[in-house]
């Protein structure tokens, strides 16, 4: 079945750097991958589509600047985290859905804390 | 607007014991409908899903959900619980295209009682 890599599993860092994920669709190409944000006990909140190709598409108060999204091939999208604070602390988690295919696949999360 | 609903936060149930998790949906067409596991620290997984077809479907790990329209609901159930299955739950609805993004409802957090 189709798999989705996210790396890394977790980071830690300082405040007022930058931290890229990466989210891999192993066995298919993935025109549009999707990012999502996890609070504590919450569910996820969508942040951007990112678009093979062309600029992705954020969700009403993210901030673009802050969370930069780079799809530049059918099987790789970024979300880089711009000088990160602690209120950026959270659970990042990307999916991408096959073309053709129905469903949804997720990675298994990046688990971000800044410090 | 469309919406999911998963009206309970948490639930306890013992181990051995039937489980029912509510699911309702808001939408403008028939949607797509998943349920999604996820543990601690970790990514979703997918338990089932329904487009069309049988209203009864089948998952993995000995899940299945009821799509009923009149209720614009889709309720997950399993008929004995394991230890392992402690862990939270989603709901989710998504439009046909591929392009187009999943609303998840709040999650339904499970406990199982030993």
């Amino acid at each position: 079945g189709a798999v989705v890599s996210q790396h890394p599993s977790w980071v830690i860092c300082k405040s007022g750097t930058s931290v890229k994920i990466e989210c891999r669709s192993l066995d298919f190409q993935a025109t549009t991958m999707f990012w999502y944000r996890q609070f504590p006990k919450q569910s996820l909140m969508l942040m951007a589509t990112s678009n093979e190709g062309s600029k992705a598409t954020y969700e009403q108060g993210v901030e673009k600047d802050k969370f930069l999204i780079n799809h530049a091939s059918l099987t790789l999208s970024t979300l880089t985290v711009t000088s990160a604070h602690p209120e950026d602390s959270s659970f990042y988690i990307c999916s991408a859905r096959e073309q053709g295919l129905e469903g949804y696949t997720f990675g298994s999360g990046t688990r971000l804390t800044v410090v | 607007a469309q919406s999911v609903t998963q009206p309970d936060i948490h639930i306890t149930v013992s181990e051995g014991a039937s489980l029912e998790l509510r699911c309702n949906y808001s939408y403008g067409a028939t949607p797509y409908l998943f349920w999604y596991v996820q543990s601690p620290g970790q990514g979703l997984q997918l338990l089932l899903k329904y487009f069309s077809g049988d209203t009864l479907v089948q998952g993995i790990k000995g899940f299945e959900a009821e799509f009923k329209r009149s209720q614009s609901s889709f309720n997950l159930r399993k008929p004995s619980v394991h230890w392992s299955d402690a862990a939270e739950y989603f709901c989710a609805v998504g439009p046909p295209s591929s392009a187009s993004k999943i609303i998840f409802g709040s999650g339904t957090r499970l406990s199982i009682r030993p």
